[in-house]
C-alpha cells in the first residue's frame, strides 16, 4: 500500500536554529498537507497546499514556517528560528482530493533544546 | 465557542463485544466527518469519511453514524479484537476548509482479551 515517508524520524535542534521537516507524499495525490501534534494534545492543522501554492494556514503557521514542492515528489517544512514551544511530533499527510481521507506518515518527532 | 469532544477519555471493554465511541460537536457547519485510529508515536490512519447527508457508513467490522441535529457521530468496532486496541480520533472538515481538519482529542480503546 502506498505510503507518506517522512524524514528524519528525529530532529533536536537549538533554539533559534532553522529546520526543514522533510516528506515524500503518495504519488498521485494532489493535495498535501502539515499538521503537529504536541505531546498529550489535539493533532492540529498547520497548512494546507494545493497546485503549488497554499489553500489554507493556521495561527500557528506564522511567518517563521514556510512550505515548498521544490520538485515533483518532496513536499518540505521549514521553520526559520525554532522556539521550545514548537517542539512536537510534525505529521505531513496527502489526499486525493478534498473530500477523501488523508494518508498520514509517521511523522518527525522535533525536540528544540 | 467552537468544540468537539470525544466524550471517553478511555474505554475498556471485554473482546467480542461491541465498542461504541462518540464524537460531538458544537458551533461548526462540517461537510464531513473522518476517523481516523492512531498508535502511540505513529501519524493517524484513516479509517473512515462519512458526509453530511449520510446517516451510516460501513466497512468490514466498522460502523460509523453522523447525525447533524445532534451534532453527533458514533463509530463503532463490531466483534472486537485486542488488536483494535489504539486512540481513535474524530476529524470534522468544515464546509468551505481547505485541509483543516478540527480534530478531537481522541478515545483510548482497550480490548481485553
Amino acid at each position: 500500500e502506498p505510503e507518506v515517508t517522512q524524514t528524519p524520524s528525529h530532529q533536536v535542534t537549538q533554539m533559534g536554529q532553522e529546520v526543514i521537516l522533510h516528506c515524500v507524499p503518495i504519488s498521485n495525490h494532489l493535495y498535501f498537507y502539515w499538521y503537529r501534534q504536541i505531546l498529550g494534545q489535539k493533532v492540529e492543522f498547520l497548512v494546507s497546499f494545493y497546485n503549488n501554492e497554499i489553500s489554507e494556514k493556521s495561527e500557528i503557521f506564522d511567518d517563521q514556517f514556510s512550505v515548498e514542492r521544490p520538485d515533483g515528489s518532496n513536499f518540505t517544512l521549514k521553520i526559520r528560528s525554532t522556539k521550545l514551544e514548537d517542539s512536537a511530533m510534525y505529521f505531513c499527510a496527502s489526499s486525493v482530493g478534498g473530500n477523501y481521507g488523508y494518508t498520514f506518515g509517521s511523522g518527525t518527532r522535533l525536540t528544540v533544546v | 465557542s467552537q468544540k468537539i469532544e470525544q466524550n471517553s477519555e478511555a474505554l475498556n471493554i471485554q473482546e467480542g463485544k461491541t465498542a461504541t465511541l462518540t464524537c460531538n460537536y458544537t458551533n461548526y457547519s462540517p461537510a464531513y466527518l473522518q476517523w481516523y485510529r492512531q498508535d502511540p508515536g505513529r501519524g493517524p490512519v484513516f479509517l473512515l469519511l462519512i458526509r453530511e447527508n449520510e446517516k451510516e457508513k460501513r466497512k468490514e467490522r466498522l460502523k460509523v453514524t453522523f447525525d447533524t441535529t445532534l451534532k453527533q457521530s458514533l463509530f463503532h468496532i463490531t466483534a472486537s479484537q485486542p488488536a483494535d486496541s489504539a486512540t481513535y480520533l474524530c476529524a470534522l472538515d468544515r464546509r468551505g476548509s481547505q485541509g483543516n481538519l478540527i480534530f478531537g482529542k481522541g478515545t483510548k480503546l482497550s480490548v481485553k482479551p
